[in-house]
């Protein structure tokens, strides 16, 4: 059954530095891996779609990668802004199971 | 403009009665998921369907249900038999299931 843990459950930034997210998977049989934001009770906001033959997508200051062989995947955030607060989830799609499963996100938090 | 439309917003769900979540799309999307959202974590898969007249159970089917008459349309029945319907509850559409998802707003179930 495909496992899919995000660390770090929260974190806390000052605006305009870099930052990475992680996710990481247990099985490496997906047809692509999507990163999401969610805004306090609010619906999912899709950022990145990766599919399993690329290795990075790039959009704005977002930047995902995806290294199916060791089951993992980065969220790089270049010069964060406040409004860049918000819980990001990473949602993997498998291929044996033909649905996604997704992590339990990572909540975070630019300071002005 | 294209998207999925979740109704009520908000629902209130009384001892023994049954509920139905409704949930529009008109992105000529196929495949069509429910996710369930508790506090502090990740989506969990209700029910999904790859096209019209079918649907598979996902990881928490119990007390759930679904049909899939229209393509545009995906209701879900918390059942009086779901013992904890409380939550956030997602819904999403996708081309195919190796395409990207795309959520509504969700809908929040609570019990009087």
């Amino acid at each position: 059954k495909q496992e899919v843990t995000q660390i770090p459950a929260a974190l806390s930034v000052p605006e305009g530095e870099n930052l990475v997210l992680n996710c990481s998977f247990t099985d490496s049989a997906i047809y692509n891996l999507q990163w999401f934001r969610q805004d306090p009770g609010k619906g999912l906001t899709s950022l990145l779609l990766i599919q399993s033959s690329q290795r990075e997508q790039t959009s704005g200051r977002l930047n995902a990668s995806l290294d199916k062989s060791s089951g993992r995947s980065t969220l790089y955030i270049a010069a964060s802004q406040p409004g860049d607060s918000a819980t990001y989830l990473c949602a993997v799609a498998d291929t044996n199971a033909g649905k996604s499963t997704f992590g339990d996100g990572t909540t975070l938090t630019v300071k002005p | 403009d294209g998207g999925i439309t979740q109704s009520p917003k908000y629902l209130f769900r009384k001892e023994g009665q049954n509920v139905t979540l409704s949930c529009e799309q008109n992105l000529n999307h196929d495949a069509m998921y429910w996710y369930r959202q508790d506090p502090g974590q990740g989506l969990r898969l209700i029910y999904y369907s790859q096209i019209v007249n079918d649907f598979q159970k996902g990881d928490i089917a119990e007390g759930y249900s679904v049909s899939r008459e229209k393509k545009e349309s995906f209701p879900l029945t918390v059942t009086s038999a779901q013992k904890n319907p409380t939550a956030f509850y997602l819904c999403a559409s996708s081309k195919g299931r190796d395409q990207p998802q795309h959520f509504g707003d969700g809908t929040r179930l609570s019990i009087l």
